[in-house]
């Protein structure tokens, strides 16, 4: 029934330590996202993908690296994880470009 | 570049009064999209209202109504016979022409019982 799943929903995990982060979405929407929610709470985009091509790529870290195996999933996979890595990160999909973005609950990323 | 900036960090309504959460943006864009989402404490994030740029028409959904005011670059959030579900952080968005969705800081809005 969920539209946009993200697993896991809580990551805690040392420095220096590489994990992932899965998304997948059912609504056969084309365009994915990722957006990272800071300590403030401020959401800014990092990743946006077209029927599995990137578009969008906002000056994240090289460690950063999204993969979508096909339009309905988006994964981001963080090599060499920093403390400055800790936020929640929100994936997200939509119909076409600028109609309303559906998010997933969120991944909340801890790096100790 | 566009920009959204929400001053309020923290808003308070009784519940069943009425608030009103400001929001005004930049841009040198005619055609974009207006948002508000909420995220409750659950960190979900919700979409509350959506307004097309090209609509003099406020949008309403329900207890929410948008007060669009273009020339002024202004995009506030009225909500109406508040109740103890609203409580959350409200966040304006813009979406033009970039194709990212643009955030402002957001608005934490307690309602009292």
């Amino acid at each position: 029934d969920t539209a946009v799943s993200q697993t896991p929903k809580y990551l805690v995990t040392q420095m220096g330590n590489d994990k992932s982060i899965k998304c997948e979405q059912n609504l056969g929407h084309d365009t994915m996202y990722w957006y990272k929610q800071d300590s403030k709470k401020f959401l800014k985009i990092m990743f946006s993908y077209n029927n599995k091509e990137l578009i969008i790529n906002e000056t994240v870290p090289n460690r950063f690296s999204p993969k979508s195996p096909d339009k309905a999933h988006l994964n981001l996979h963080i090599n060499s994880l920093e403390l400055g890595d800790s936020a929640v990160y929100f994936c997200a999909s939509s119909r076409v470009p600028r109609s309303p973005l559906h998010f997933g609950n969120g991944t909340r990323l801890t790096v100790t | 570049a566009q920009t959204v900036t929400q001053s309020q960090p923290e808003m308070s309504v009784q519940e069943a009064e009425t608030v009103t959460l400001s929001c005004t943006y930049d841009t040198s864009e005619s055609d974009y999209y207006l948002f508000w989402y909420k995220q409750p404490p659950s960190r979900q994030m919700i979409l509350v209202i959506r307004q097309e740029a090209y609509k003099q028409q406020n949008a309403t959904e329900n207890r929410f109504s948008v007060n669009f005011q273009k020339a002024a670059k202004s995009f506030s959030l009225k909500i109406s016979d508040s109740q103890l579900g609203d409580a959350a952080m409200y966040f304006c968005a813009y979406w033009g022409n970039t194709g990212k969705l643009i955030f402002g800081q957001g608005t934490t809005l307690q309602v009292k019982p």
